[in-house]
């Protein structure tokens, strides 16, 4: 089945630091794939997403490019701001089944930035 | 704000009892889906609904049951609680079925088993 695998954290960096969070998906067909944001005591919000490879996906930021040859859309920010801690989610949502558009979410990553 | 909403906020209650969580979508979104997020299992789908019909279910436990009404909100009933089964529950919605259209998310519903 689907699955997404994200970097174990918690990750903790400086304001203005170089940000990283690696993810890799297994899917059987052709998926979409997502950043979740979510803010303390929040729902999850869409960060960017890409749905097809090699395609972009950047939004306040961050970037991630989905890669088909690694099974890869590890998400990047030049500059961390203390506003950027948060959990992240990777995720995918997998078209081949059409109707069903569910989406598989990575276990999230908890960033703190301090200033 | 997603424009998604769910009631109650937060929900206290034992174990063996029932409990019923609202959501309600967007205004003009069609697809609701219900995950369910916790320590253990991380973030899980449950079950989607389009335009009143099911349509899909994922780790969803026979305890537990879902609708979508006529006017699109829908409930997520769970029964006979476990201490297992705290956790916070999202809804979602999405205008369509297709895979390429964004979910919208909730606040989520804390439920805690006692």
């Amino acid at each position: 089945g689907d699955s997404v695998t994200q970097m174990e954290g918690p990750v903790t960096l400086s304001e203005e630091a170089f940000l990283t969070i690696n993810c890799t998906y297994t899917a059987t067909g052709y998926p979409s794939l997502f950043w979740y944001v979510q803010y303390p005591g929040e729902g999850l919000q869409l960060l960017l997403k890409a749905t097809k490879a090699d395609d972009k996906g950047s939004n306040k930021g961050f970037e991630a490019t989905y890669r088909k040859e690694t099974t890869s859309f590890h998400l990047e920010k030049g500059s961390v701001q203390v506003s950027d801690s948060a959990v992240y989610f990777c995720a995918l949502s997998d078209l081949v089944r059409g109707a069903n558009s569910k989406l598989t979410f990575g276990k999230g990553i908890t960033l703190s930035v301090r200033p | 704000d997603s424009g998604v909403t769910q009631t109650p906020k937060h929900l206290i209650t034992a174990t063996g009892q029932r409990v019923t969580l609202r959501c309600s979508p967007r205004s003009g979104d069609l697809s609701v889906y219900w995950y369910q997020q916790s320590l253990d299992q991380g973030l899980q789908f449950l079950i989607q609904y389009y335009n009143g019909e099911e349509r899909a279910k994922g780790n969803i436990l026979e305890r537990f049951s879902a609708q979508q009404f006529p006017d699109l909100h829908s409930e997520l009933n769970l029964s006979s609680l476990e201490l297992g089964d705290s956790a916070l529950y999202f809804c979602a919605s999405s205008v369509g079925l297709s895979g390429y259209n964004e979910q919208f998310f909730g606040p989520g519903t804390r439920l805690t088993v006692l």
